[in-house]
């Protein structure tokens, strides 16, 4: 089983539709959340972080933490081409030596006009 | 805030060459850089863990001696790939943390990569 697992896709999604990104991670003691955007051949922007259980909203951006059912959410509202890009789910945890980032394989999304 | 300078953004060389990279951490301090790999279609992979004023913690399977990590400062880290050769051929990208509060919780800030190509 993979520490962080995300659907590789691609999501399709319509313009002004809502994309909806899922996480997995295994270590119940992940502490730190975060969603990073990568265009192709560009490196990784944080997007969002998100601490504790609930809803964290920053714009067309909400980020839902279950640590429970230990699963990170993304929802991107109103989807716009610009937002066609892969979408990297990552964890840290305290058992990762150095405070290190587990990163998720990836959800590739696409946004059609 | 939080911006990371990485330099250069690609590199075209011959095999044997050594080619170095710069990470820096323009307005903040970061005692923790992270060096990653980057293969198409793939995910980051964490090559190693570079620490001010220490020795690079290196993941499993990545050689020490054949990419060399200082972080002399703390806004500063190198990898140097030493001797490459065509499959050290890559997208390399570094991050930086910003030193404040529980660690733990502070993201990771990328540079925008270096595209390495060995011919």
């Amino acid at each position: 089983q993979k520490e962080v697992e995300q659907n590789s896709g691609p999501l399709s999604v319509p313009e002004g539709a809502i994309a909806s990104l899922n996480c997995t991670y295994s270590d119940r003691g992940s502490q730190s959340f975060f969603w990073y955007r990568q265009y192709s051949g560009k490196s990784p922007e944080l997007i969002m972080s998100i601490y504790s259980n609930g809803d964290k909203e920053d714009g067309r951006f909400t980020a839902q933490l279950n640590k429970a059912s230990q699963y990170v959410s993304l929802l991107i509202r109103d989807s716009q081409p610009s937002d066609s890009a892969t979408y990297l789910c990552a964890v840290t945890t305290i058992k990762a030596a150095g405070n290190k980032l587990t990163f998720g394989g990836g959800t590739r999304v696409l946004v059609k006009p | 805030g939080a911006v990371v300078s990485q330099h250069p953004s690609r590199v075209i060389c011959k095999s044997g060459t050594s080619v170095k990279i710069e990470c820096r951490s323009l307005d903040f301090q970061a005692t923790t850089m992270f060096w990653y790999r980057q293969f198409p279609k793939q995910s980051l992979m964490l090559m190693a863990t570079s620490n001010e004023g220490s020795k690079a913690t290196y993941e499993q399977g990545v050689e020490k001696d054949k990419f060399l990590i200082n972080h002399a400062s703390l806004t500063l880290s190198t990898l140097t790939v030493t001797s490459a050769h065509p499959e050290d051929s890559s997208f390399y990208i570094c991050s930086a943390r910003v030193d404040r509060g529980q660690l733990n919780n502070q993201p990771q800030h990328f540079g925008d990569g270096t595209r390495l190509s060995i011919l």
